[in-house]
């Protein structure tokens, strides 16, 4: 069964550090588009960040440049997200997302059940 | 305030039609693919259309998708109570060079 599975969420400090991952299978890796996509409490999604194939592009949404990272491992069917310096309004579930070819208008078409984000002192 | 712009809510009886509508502009809509999204409180969301009116396997023909111009809408026939949840369009925007959602919809069937 294709799937995405992300890990890594927790409580963290404002100010503090956090590294999501997201593990793909059954579905060759190399050959998608992955991306982050976030819904904080009481919101709607947000798109947080996309990165290519082979990473060569990668797009962040302005409210995390600068302080989130995206990348990925295709050795080993892996996303990742570091976050820093994050904020109270960073605070949200955060999914996993397999774009369905390589536009980068392609829509979503396997998400993760999501990681849950807090930041509160 | 989103760059997709949806109506925050809207309501139907069971059998009866509902559609969500979609506003954007040329930099996002009018030029790139849209996709909807069905999103239930505590669960993944689910692709529903791509590439403006396709539907993946398994999703049945009660939906649908349409776009002119700077706007886009999902339509649901035949409402079930089960089709209660909030629902998103998204697109890129290619001025932005980002993904964008609508603000979401949330459908009640009465």
């Amino acid at each position: 069964e294709v799937q995405l599975v992300e890990s890594g969420g927790g409580l963290v400090k404002p100010g503090g550090s956090l590294r999501l991952s997201c593990a793909a299978s059954a579905f060759t890796f190399t050959n998608y588009i992955m991306n982050w996509v976030r819904q904080a409490p009481g919101k709607g999604l947000e798109w947080v960040s996309s990165i290519s194939s082979r990473s060569s592009y990668i797009y962040y949404a302005d409210s995390v440049k600068g302080r989130f990272t995206i990348s990925r491992d295709n050795a080993k069917n892996s996303l990742y997200l570091q976050m820093n310096s994050l904020r109270a309004d960073d605070t949200a579930v955060y999914y996993c997302a397999r774009s369905r070819s390589t536009g980068r208008d392609d829509a979503f078409d396997i998400w993760g059940q999501g990681t849950m984000v807090t930041v509160s002192s | 305030q989103s760059v997709l712009t949806q109506p925050p809510s809207v309501s139907a009886a069971p059998g009866q039609k509902v559609t969500i509508s979609c506003s954007g502009s040329s930099s996002n809509i009018g030029n790139n693919y849209v996709s909807w999204y069905q999103h239930l409180p505590g669960t993944a969301p689910k692709l529903l259309i791509y590439d403006n009116n396709k539907r993946p396997s398994g999703i049945p023909d009660r939906f649908s998708g349409s776009k002119s111009g700077t706007s886009a809408t999902l339509g649901i026939t035949g409402l079930q109570t089960g089709d209660e949840a909030d629902y998103y369009c998204g697109t890129w925007d290619s001025s932005l060079s980002a993904g964008k959602f609508g603000g979401g919809t949330k459908l009640t069937v009465l």
